[in-house]
């Protein structure tokens, strides 16, 4: 069964600094995304990494995935209050056809002035 | 080309009353995905359906839960005799083939009194 996890859940950082959130998923999995979430509102999809290596950047976001390790990682550089949010992280997973998501449980960003 | 519409956003209940959640998927898309997402939690993949058939429903409480798709008209998630602990945001989403990446609806918020 696949399983996702993140880490850390919690993170508060000062605006300009850099930060790496980790996702790591128990089994193989073919792609991952990463998500956006504001509170209250739907998720935002901010990157689909497909092969060993993948590499994706917008902004002062970068996604990285190493399927042989099965970690993912999210990078924020030089970070800023707008930033602030919760992200997750999803592995897909194929069973009987169906492409499932598996959600990691989120880290919540704070950036403080 | 309307994103994926969900209603209502907010849905209030007494315990033992029914809920019924609507999504209707993006133009072009035959693939509908319901999470459920409880408070501080990712979200958890519930049932996948495509027109008129139920895919995948292992997410799915045993009782009192049910989807459908029909041939016209939105996907209805459908929850009897409700309880405190059905409270959550109730996610849709859907894509135009099994594989291609999932596009989110704002959600429905369901709370229970």
């Amino acid at each position: 069964e696949l399983k996702v996890e993140q880490n850390p859940l919690f993170l508060s950082m000062q605006e300009g600094k850099n930060y790496t959130i980790y996702c790591n998923y128990s089994t193989t999995s073919d792609r991952l995304y990463w998500y956006r979430q504001d509170p209250g509102k739907s998720l935002e999809s901010l990157f689909v990494l497909l092969s060993n290596g993948a590499v994706k950047q917008e902004g002062r976001l970068m996604a990285s995935l190493d399927t042989k390790a099965r970690l993912s990682t999210l990078h924020i550089t030089a970070a800023v209050h707008d930033l602030s949010a919760t992200y997750f992280c999803a592995a897909a997973s194929f069973i009987q056809g169906a492409q499932k998501l598996v959600f990691g449980q989120g880290t919540r960003l704070t950036i403080n002035p | 080309n309307a994103g994926v519409m969900q209603n209502p956003r907010h849905l209030v209940r007494r315990r033992g009353q029914e809920a019924r959640l609507r999504c209707s998927p993006m133009k072009g898309h035959s693939h509908v995905y319901w999470y459920r997402q409880l408070p501080e939690e990712g979200l958890k993949f519930m049932v996948y359906l495509q027109k008129e058939n139920i895919i995948d429903e292992s997410g799915m409480p045993k009782e009192r839960f049910s989807a459908e798709f029909p041939k016209e008209g939105p996907s209805i998630l459908r929850i009897q005799q409700v309880v405190r602990g059905d409270s959550a945001a109730y996610f849709c989403a859907s894509s135009p083939w099994n594989n291609q990446p999932q596009h989110f609806g704002d959600g429905t918020r369901l709370s229970i009194l």
